[in-house]
């Protein structure tokens, strides 16, 4: 079964500037795909960017960006020049190429802007 | 987020109660997801449905049921609530045929058990 780890429960930055969250996943398959999640206090459930394992380059979304290390299984988000809109709790997740494409979500990490 | 719909969004109930969280989505996808998200434990699958007349069980689906009602239509049932089972329950969507396209996820519904 895959597992998603983010060691980072809460994280903190400047407005203005950047911060990367950390994400690790394990699983032995060779074809995935890897999500960023965002939930405001709203409690939506907002895709803010999205890896295909297959592709070499890192995705990027205007100020979200991913490093994506596909040998050491690790998965990062950088958030540059951070808003006080971008405070949330911050999910990375999971899915399969196969099968029911279900999520496994990692336990999030709380992003605090400080004005 | 008009796509996916979650009715109630809050809701109280007594140990033993029964309850059904109803879903539905107006994007015409095939496959619909319930999840539970508990402090501390990001979201787990409690049942899929990949379409239309099928069920599976998820990561944590002791205590549930579900029913596919149509294509539209996903619900999640209580038959007997416990307090263990207080938590947020999102409903999502999926268009499948690719692990590349995203969830699309109702607002979620707080459920306490007292």
């Amino acid at each position: 079964a895959q597992t998603v780890t983010q060691s980072q429960p809460e994280m903190s930055v400047q407005e203005a500037e950047t911060v990367t969250l950390s994400c690790t996943y394990d699983t032995s398959e060779s074809d995935y795909y890897l999500f960023w999640y965002k939930q405001p206090p709203s409690r939506q459930m907002i895709l803010v960017i999205r890896q295909e394992a297959y592709k070499q380059q890192n995705a990027t979304e205007n100020r979200f960006s991913v490093n994506f290390q596909k040998a050491a299984k690790s998965f990062s988000l950088k958030i540059s020049d951070s808003q006080l809109g971008d405070a949330a709790m911050y999910f990375c997740a999971y899915s399969s190429n196969f099968g029911n494409e279900k999520l496994t979500f990692g336990t999030g990490t709380r992003l605090t802007i400080i004005p | 987020n008009a796509g996916v719909t979650q009715t109630p969004k809050f809701q109280v109930l007594k140990t033993g109660q029964s309850m059904t969280l109803q879903c539905a989505q107006d994007m015409n996808h095939n496959s619909m997801y319930w999840y539970r998200q508990d402090p501390g434990m990001g979201l787990r699958l409690i049942y899929y449905s990949a379409s239309e007349g099928t069920t599976d069980k998820g990561e944590v689906p002791n205590g549930y049921n579900v029913s596919r009602l149509n294509k539209r239509e996903f619900s999640l049932r209580l038959e007997s609530a416990a307090p263990s089972q207080t938590s947020v329950y999102f409903c999502a969507a999926l268009l499948s045929g690719g692990g590349n396209q995203p969830q699309h996820f109702g607002d979620g519904t707080r459920l306490s058990i007292l």
